[in-house]
């Protein structure tokens, strides 16, 4: 069965304090890794896909990384709006699997 | 991105009524379209796949005459609640599948929160 884990569960950042959340995965056949950002009460919002190790994607603040058993998503000098929970997938099979996704304070 | 609709946002219900949530992929046409449940400070959990044109597929656990899904069409699925009860209370979220050259992607509706009084 196809597995998603994220860490840290939760961080708190300074406005301008970079860092990175954690997704490490095992799957059957890699058919796409997938970052979304959720805000509270409302639907994941898609922000990269990641098809094969070595592969990056930035948007803004935001950029993706991909090796054979984990993927990063570095935030650089976030801010405050930039806060939400951040949500990793992996694509087996036939289904997206989702990780418990990692909770992102940023103060400003 | 392409945009994916739910109706209604939320929706307050007696026990015992059935409740239907509509799913709509508004730019773009979707064979494939995903129905999720999620709890609080939970993550995503998959309750069904459903196929335009043919029956949808649930995942384990999940009562498929309780919950009621149709494809009628290249961009509507429905999921019915039906006889809910309090413990159906949740936060739904639908998903439909872009497919563009090699590359598939699901976007995600803005969900619709249900609580059965």
């Amino acid at each position: 069965e196809d597995q998603v884990t994220q860490s840290p569960e939760a961080l708190r950042l300074q406005e301008g304090e970079s860092s990175s959340l954690n997704c490490s995965y095992t799957v059957s056949g890699l058919r796409g890794l997938f970052w979304y950002r959720q805000d509270p009460g409302k639907g994941p919002e898609f922000l990269f896909t990641l098809y094969s190790a070595g592969e990056e994607k930035e948007k803004e603040r935001l950029k993706a990384t991909l090796t054979k058993k984990e993927s990063f998503l570095h935030i650089t000098a976030p801010k405050p709006e930039d806060s939400a929970t951040y949500l990793c997938a992996v694509r087996g099979d036939y289904k997206l699997s989702f990780g418990a996704g990692t909770t992102v304070t940023v103060r400003a | 991105g392409a945009v994916v609709s739910q109706h209604p946002s939320r929706v307050i219900c007696k026990s015992g009524t059935s409740v239907k949530i509509e799913c709509r992929s508004l730019d773009f046409q979707a064979t494939t379209m995903f129905w999720y449940r999620q709890f609080p400070k939970k993550s995503l959990m998959l309750m069904a796949t459903s196929n335009e044109g043919s029956k949808a597929t649930y995942e384990q656990g999940v009562e498929k005459d309780k919950f009621l899904i149709n494809h009628a069409s290249l961009t509507l699925s429905t999921l019915t609640v039906t006889s809910a009860h309090p413990e159906d209370s949740s936060f739904y979220i639908c998903s439909a599948r872009q497919r563009e050259a090699y590359q598939e992607t699901q976007y995600f509706g803005p969900g619709t929160r249900l609580l059965v009084l």
